[in-house]
């Protein structure tokens, strides 16, 4: 059964502490996307990656970090350097062609306290 | 549940009309388009999508139409149903080959039985 899947579901940080969400997907996708959605708002870019070892800043980047050790993963990091980093965060991949579409986890809800 | 859906527009309509959630696009350049749907909680997921070489593409109760000259993308839904009540939004991308995406703010549909 393919897919994408973020752990954990709901998670809680105290402010001024770093926080790692994880992300792994089994459907052999090259290109892998973080996003932050907050209430009322489009989905924003945090980074993406279109291929191993290799990551690009999206919109929204400052306060947070990724790695790309594995085709399958692409955690990233909030860390005490975001401002305000209680959000609704997916994880997203897709093939490395032009115009597919991005298939989504199931969202890990980050709440910092 | 998520509170994504908050100060977003609303489309409430009655089980078995057929409804209709309409998105302006910002990128002229823009190419290639998809219509997600997300329920309270959960990652977003896709429902159909459409290139600009088209003007109109049908799914499986589900229908898209491209207005290119005022930059409007709908989504059509036959015969709504009180599992289609989800927050709907489009996503644009340009031929560029970085994989990024537009994505819009939302509407919530509500489907009253």
């Amino acid at each position: 059964d393919g897919g994408i899947t973020q752990s954990p579901k709901y998670l809680f940080r105290k402010e001024g502490q770093n926080v790692t969400l994880s992300c792994e997907q089994n459907l052999n996708h090259d290109a892998m996307y973080w996003y932050r959605q907050d209430p009322g708002q489009g989905l924003r870019l945090i980074y993406y990656s279109q291929i191993v070892n290799d990551f690009q800043k999206g919109d929204i980047a400052e306060g947070y970090s990724v790695s790309r050790e594995k085709k399958e993963s692409f955690p990233l990091t909030v860390t005490s350097a975001q401002k305000n980093p209680t959000a609704f965060y997916l994880c997203a991949s897709s093939r490395r062609t032009d115009h597919n579409e991005q298939f989504f986890g199931p969202g890990t809800r980050l709440t910092v306290l | 549940g998520e509170s994504v859906g908050l100060h977003l527009p609303t489309l409430s309509v009655q089980e078995g009309d057929n409804s209709i959630i309409n998105c302006a696009y910002s990128n002229s350049a823009s190419d290639y388009f998809i219509w997600y749907k997300q329920e309270s909680g959960k990652g977003p997921q896709f429902i159909i999508d459409i290139r600009s070489n088209m003007d109109k593409r049908q799914g499986q109760r589900v229908t898209v139409l491209l207005n290119k000259t005022v930059k409007h993308l709908s989504l059509q839904i036959a015969a709504t149903q009180p599992g289609d009540s989800a927050v709907y939004f489009c996503a644009e991308t340009a031929i560029s080959g970085t994989y990024k995406y537009i994505f819009g703010t939302g509407t919530r549909l509500k489907v009253l039985a």
